[in-house]
C-alpha cells in the first residue's frame, strides 16, 4: 500500500531563514507528488506538484521541491521564510494504486512556526 | 466566484443523531470529494464523485452516505453519529480528478458527544 511519511511534526524557523520540510513516500509505480498548505482555519491550497520531467519544481509563494527517486523523497524548500508562511504543510502522493479509486494519500503534516 | 463553500462551520451532535454537511462549488468541476481530518493526522478520503449521479467510496466510507444530484452540490450524510466521527470535514473539487489541483472549502468542525 502507498504511504507518505513526514518525519517532522513541528518545525520552528526564524523569519528570513531558509526552510526545508521533509517528505518520504512509498509507491509501487511512478508517483505523482504534491505539497499542499493549510493556513489556520482554512482549507488546503496547492503549493506545487510533480508529475515528470525536471526533478526541481517551482510553486507558488516562492516554494520549490525536489524529487529524488533514489531516496523516495520530495522535500519542500524556501530560501527565506516570511511570518505569513506559518501553517500546516501536507505532502501527498497519488493516484491510489489498485482498485481504480481516485484520490491522494496524505502525510500527517508538518506544523511550521515562524519566530520573529 | 465563491469557490467551494461548506455549511455549517461548526456543529455539535449527540450520539445517534443524524445530520447533513452541505458542500457547493461554483467552478463547474466534475470531481468532488469529502475528506476528514483527525487531530495530528493527514486527510482521509471518505467519498468522491466523478460527476452528477456517480459516487464512489474512498478510504473511510463507513457511517457516511453521499449523493450527487447536480454538478454543484455534494452533501455528506451522517447517520447515527458516533464519537469516532468527531473530526474536521473538508469538501473539495477538481476538474478531471485528484491529479489536478483540488480546491478545498473552509471545513466543518463536528463534535459528537
Amino acid at each position: 500500500a502507498q504511504s507518505v511519511t513526514q518525519p517532522d511534526i513541528h518545525i520552528t524557523v526564524s523569519e528570513g531563514a531558509s526552510l526545508e520540510l521533509r517528505c518520504n513516500y512509498s509507491y509501487g509505480a511512478t508517483p505523482y507528488l504534491f505539497w499542499y498548505v493549510q493556513s489556520p482555519g482554512q482549507g488546503l491550497q496547492l503549493l506545487l506538484k510533480y508529475f515528470s520531467g525536471d526533478t526541481l519544481v517551482q510553486g507558488i509563494k516562492g516554494f520549490e521541491a525536489e524529487f529524488k527517486r533514489s531516496q523516495s523523497s520530495f522535500n519542500l524548500r524556501k530560501p527565506s521564510v516570511h511570518w505569513s508562511d506559518a501553517a500546516e504543510y501536507f505532502c501527498a502522493v497519488g493516484p491510489y494504486s489498485g482498485g481504480g479509486a481516485d484520490g491522494l494519500t496524505f502525510g500527517k503534516g508538518t506544523h511550521l512556526i515562524i519566530q520573529p | 466566484n465563491a469557490g467551494v463553500t461548506q455549511t455549517p462551520k461548526f456543529r455539535i451532535l449527540k450520539i445517534g443523531q443524524s445530520m447533513t454537511l452541505q458542500c457547493t462549488q461554483d467552478m463547474n468541476h466534475n470531481y468532488m470529494y469529502w475528506y476528514r481530518q483527525d487531530p495530528g493526522m493527514g486527510l482521509k478520503l471518505i467519498y468522491y464523485s466523478v460527476g452528477a449521479g456517480i459516487t464512489d467510496k474512498g478510504e473511510v466510507p463507513n457511517g457516511y452516505n453521499v449523493s450527487r444530484s447536480t454538478t454543484e452540490d455534494f452533501p455528506l450524510r451522517l447517520e447515527l453519529a458516533a464519537p469516532s466521527q468527531t473530526s474536521v470535514y473538508f469538501c473539495a473539487s477538481s476538474y478531471g480528478g485528484s491529479l489536478n489541483e483540488q480546491f478545498f472549502g473552509p471545513g466543518t468542525r463536528l463534535t459528537v458527544l
